[in-house]
């Protein structure tokens, strides 16, 4: 079966500008997942959605990121405006039905902010 | 609250030597647990996971991992590394309350030829 896919894979931005994430996940998976991954720490869970309602966003920076997944299948994650700070991988990765179903990741963006 | 922690941040062993990657877990409900693997450029690769079975899970590539309840451990284990182990890996827990993955810090593997 296909993975979960992700564009781009690399961006390098400005600090100040925007940038967006698409996501598409296994097919039939209902909850989708975005996590940050800084160098050299474990991912952290930006948000959860569960087919296309917000389930946990509690660690999503609202001032600046947004998610949506209009349709309960892909999913897009913005930045607007990208500090510094945001420079990391972005994992996105999709489960059957909760988080405690394995979670399958796709490759990561990863993002530069200069 | 559930937490995990990955004692060692990098371990070097020798290839055909036996890798130990040590995981403790802290969780005030029956945890599941899991270990994953990452690749340079690369996404996370699931190697195994516990979810309350039999308490010695077995993974891909000739991974192993033994959940110890009595010591909160759950550490992953090979009998023999082989060049291509070279990564990174993570344990993680979930379970009933959180539903959340909480990663570790992830610990760094090196096999030396």
């Amino acid at each position: 079966e296909a993975g979960v896919a992700q564009s781009p894979r690399y961006k390098i931005i400005e600090k100040r500008q925007s940038v967006a994430f698409w996501c598409n996940p296994i097919s039939g998976h209902a909850t989708l997942y975005w996590y940050q991954q800084i160098l050299g720490q474990g991912p952290k869970l930006l948000i959860q959605f569960q087919n296309n309602g917000v389930v946990d966003d509690s660690q999503l920076p609202k001032d600046r990121f947004s998610a949506e997944r209009l349709k309960g299948v892909d999913s897009t994650l913005k930045i607007q405006p990208a500090k510094l700070e945001d420079s990391a991988v972005y994992l996105c990765a999709s489960s059957f039905q909760g988080a405690v179903e394995t979670q399958y990741f796709g490759p990561g963006t990863r993002l530069l902010v200069l | 609250a559930q937490s995990v922690t990955q004692l060692d941040s990098h371990v070097s062993v020798s290839e055909g030597t036996p890798v130990l990657l040590r995981c403790n877990y802290s969780s005030s409900y029956s945890p599941s647990l899991f270990w994953y693997v990452q690749h340079p450029n690369k996404g996370l690769q699931l190697l195994l996971k516990y979810t309350s079975a039999a308490t010695l899970v077995k993974g891909i590539n000739g991974f192993e991992a033994e959940f110890k309840k009595s010591e909160t451990s759950f550490h992953l284990t090979k009998p023999s590394a082989h060049m291509s182990d070279a990564a990174e890996y993570f344990c993680v827990v979930s379970g009933v309350g959180t539903y959340k993955y909480i990663f570790g810090t992830g610990t760094r593997l090196k096999v030396l030829a």
